[in-house]
């Protein structure tokens, strides 16, 4: 199993370009995550899914929108990018169960706006 | 919502000393606590859960205890070894009844050799 996958590694985008950040997982994970990380600074929840259809909003979803037409996708994307989006984001997955169960993380996609 | 409070400062150690981390927590006590390591550019790594009813937990080297009266997890290594050098981060319900975690930003754990 790859686990879960995110692309691109890295991307440098201009102030007002868009861009969508892609993860997928192939352990058949209901749940799926997207969190930034600020330098210094904790992982903040962006949006999550609980199953293909379903998205809801984190703590910090101002500026994102997500889709979940699949179990194994769930991209993130950035419409009009700012400088305040210079971030790590990390996309994560967790099996079925919910509650106690633990997050799988992906590698991150670090982000630059210019 | 929960607020998480983890050393922002980093913690030196020797090789072969305990490394003791601190995890605190301000509002409802959750129903779970997780520690996570995360390595320079990569995604965190799940390490241990400790479920509320738990006084301690244990894999290995690692240790976990939570007191669920002092708000407070900590989180020990034994035999400390450079290769455990990393930020490690704690993460609990986000609200009474979630399944979303919520992270602290995590302590940075350097072992001298």
């Amino acid at each position: 199993n790859a686990g879960v996958t995110q692309t691109p590694k890295f991307r440098i985008l201009k102030i007002g370009q868009s861009m969508t950040l892609q993860c997928t997982q192939d352990m058949n994970h209901n749940y799926m995550y997207w969190y930034r990380q600020d330098p210094g600074m904790g992982l903040k929840l962006i949006y999550y899914s609980v199953g293909a259809g379903i998205t809801d909003k984190g703590e910090v979803p101002n500026g994102y929108n997500v889709s979940r037409s699949t179990t194994e996708d769930f991209p993130l994307r950035l419409e009009l990018a700012a400088p305040s989006q210079t971030s790590v984001y990390f996309c994560a997955s967790s099996p079925t169960s919910g509650a106690e169960e633990t997050q799988y993380f992906g590698p991150g996609t670090r982000l630059l706006v210019l | 919502s929960q607020k998480i409070e983890q050393n922002s400062e980093a913690l030196n150690i020797q090789e072969g000393k305990t490394a003791t981390l601190t995890c605190n927590y301000t509002n409802y006590s959750p129903a779970y606590l997780q520690w996570y390591r995360q390595d320079p550019g990569r995604g965190p790594v799940f390490l241990l859960l400790i479920r509320e009813n738990e006084k301690e937990k244990r894999k290995e080297r690692l240790k976990v205890t939570f007191d669920t009266t002092l708000k407070q997890s900590l989180f020990h290594i034994t035999a400390s070894q450079p290769a455990d050098s990393a930020t490690y981060l704690c993460a609990l319900p986000l609200s009474g009844g979630s399944y979303i975690p919520t992270f602290g930003r995590g302590t940075s754990l350097i072992v001298h050799p």
